[in-house]
């Protein structure tokens, strides 16, 4: 089945900072990516919807020039969380899909600000 | 907007026993509607959607607009089936943002 990698899987950074999280189809192409936050539990809450070559549209409610995303290739897209404070700590999870319907699941990054 | 409750945050089913996860919506179209699941240490993976009208794992979901429901359910319950079980839906076939429900941990006791 399809393979979506996330990097890192835990990452604690300090406040102020930047922090990227990466985003990898493995084994086929993705034209759309989508970026999910999840609060300890709480659903997940979808936060940007990339296609490749185009900008990501943003849910109501984030702000983009906080969290920044690329989808540079049909296998990887980034979120950059720039400025981070302690209320973005959180579970980010992406996912992808290659053109059908179904979206595969990364395992997910938990980032920590301190 | 769309919203998705699942009203149990947590399940309790002794192996053997049926399996009703519930699931309601709102929303005035035509919506897609899926169940996910996560097991222990693992990635969210599609359980099954209600427009394939598929039995996955034992599993089976029917759609009813009238109810607004998503109810998944199984006859007879198996410890691997422990798990957090999500509904999800799309606002229309082919429309790929997702809503989630905030899950229900279902635990199978043997």
């Amino acid at each position: 089945g399809a393979v979506v990698s996330q990097h890192p899987s835990w990452v604690i950074c300090k406040s102020g900072t930047s922090v990227k999280i990466e985003c990898r189809s493995l084994d086929f192409q993705a034209t759309t990516m989508f970026w999910y936050r999840q609060f300890p539990k709480q659903s997940l809450m979808l936060m940007a919807t990339s296609n490749e070559g185009s900008k990501a549209t943003y849910e109501q409610g984030v702000e983009k020039d906080k969290f920044l995303i690329n989808h540079a290739s049909l296998t990887l897209s980034t979120l950059t969380v720039t400025s981070a404070h302690p209320e973005d700590s959180s579970f980010y999870i992406c996912s992808a899909k290659a053109g059908s319907y179904e979206q595969y699941f990364g395992p997910g990054t938990r980032l920590t600000v301190t | 907007a769309q919203r998705v409750t699942q009203p149990e945050k947590l399940l309790s089913v002794f192996k053997g026993a049926p399996v009703e996860l519930k699931c309601n919506y709102s929303y005035s179209g035509s919506p897609e509607l899926f169940w996910y699941v996560q097991y222990s240490r693992q990635r969210l993976q599609l359980l099954l959607r209600h427009i394939s009208r598929e039995s996955i794992k034992g599993f089976t979901a029917d759609l009813n607009k009238g109810e607004t429901s998503f109810h998944l359910k199984k006859p007879f319950a198996q410890e691997e089936d422990s798990a957090m079980y999500y509904c999800a839906l799309a606002r229309n076939f082919g429309n790929e943002k997702l809503t989630f429900g905030t899950g229900t941990r279902l635990t199978i006791i043997p």
